[in-house]
């Protein structure tokens, strides 16, 4: 079953702790994004990949860090210099296309809550 | 960066077709009209992405007017299971410069489906 995956589900951390978000593809897609949503708001991006080794910020990527040493995977860090972590982290994967519509596939969430 | 407006909540007879509309009136000439959905605490879905002509799969249609400033989701028998917040966004296939387009996502339109 191809998709993507987010760990864990639910998350809940203390204020000044650093804390990882873990997402999974097997589409085998290029490209990865981390969106952050905040109650009745839209999506925000926070950072994207398009290929393995690589990746750039998005509009608020302050606070957070990524990496991305395999295609598969995008771990998203929420760092304690984030002021307000508490939100739904969502990841998303699509084909790496240029000049040409795509479409993004998106994982499950994780709901942070830092107390 | 939102190049979109749509109404912030409609609500619609189950079996009735739904009609969400979308205002992107500063549309450019390469971006492409795309419809993603999401129910309460879940990723995003995408629908259906159009660039001039009308699309239709077999989850909904979308109408682009000829002038482009406009476009309609059409679910054509609305179920309880199509309550959810509906985006419309608009979108090239690249993004200042990079090969990767970018998806802004708005407050979108929340849809309720009675039955």
């Amino acid at each position: 079953d191809g998709g993507i995956t987010q760990s864990p589900k639910y998350l809940f951390r203390k204020e000044g702790q650093n804390v990882t978000l873990s997402c999974e593809q097997n589409l085998n897609h290029d490209a990865m994004y981390w969106y952050r949503q905040d109650p009745g708001q839209g999506l925000r991006l926070i950072y994207y990949s398009q290929i393995v080794n690589d990746f750039q910020k998005g509009d608020i990527a302050e606070g957070y860090s990524v990496s991305r040493e395999k295609k598969e995977s995008f771990p998203l860090t929420v760092t304690s210099a984030q002021k307000n972590p508490t939100a739904f982290y969502l990841c998303a994967s699509s084909p790496r296309t240029s000049g040409r519509a795509y479409e993004q596939y998106f994982g499950p969430g994780t709901r942070l809550t830092v107390t | 960066d939102a190049k979109t407006t749509q109404p912030p909540s409609m609500d619609c007879a189950e079996g009735r077709a739904a009609n969400l509309p979308c205002n992107h009136s500063t549309i450019s000439g390469n971006e492409y009209v795309y419809w993603y959905r999401q129910i309460h605490s879940q990723g995003p879905q995408y629908i259906i992405h159009g660039l001039k002509n009308n699309e239709t799969n077999e989850m909904a249609s979308l109408i682009i007017t000829e002038d482009r400033k406009s476009s309609t989701l059409i679910l054509p028998h609305a179920t309880l299971r199509d309550t959810a917040v509906y985006y419309c966004i608009v979108s090239s296939g690249a993004d200042r410069g990079s090969t990767l387009g970018r998806l802004y996502f708005g407050r979108g339109t929340q849809l309720t489906v009675w039955p």
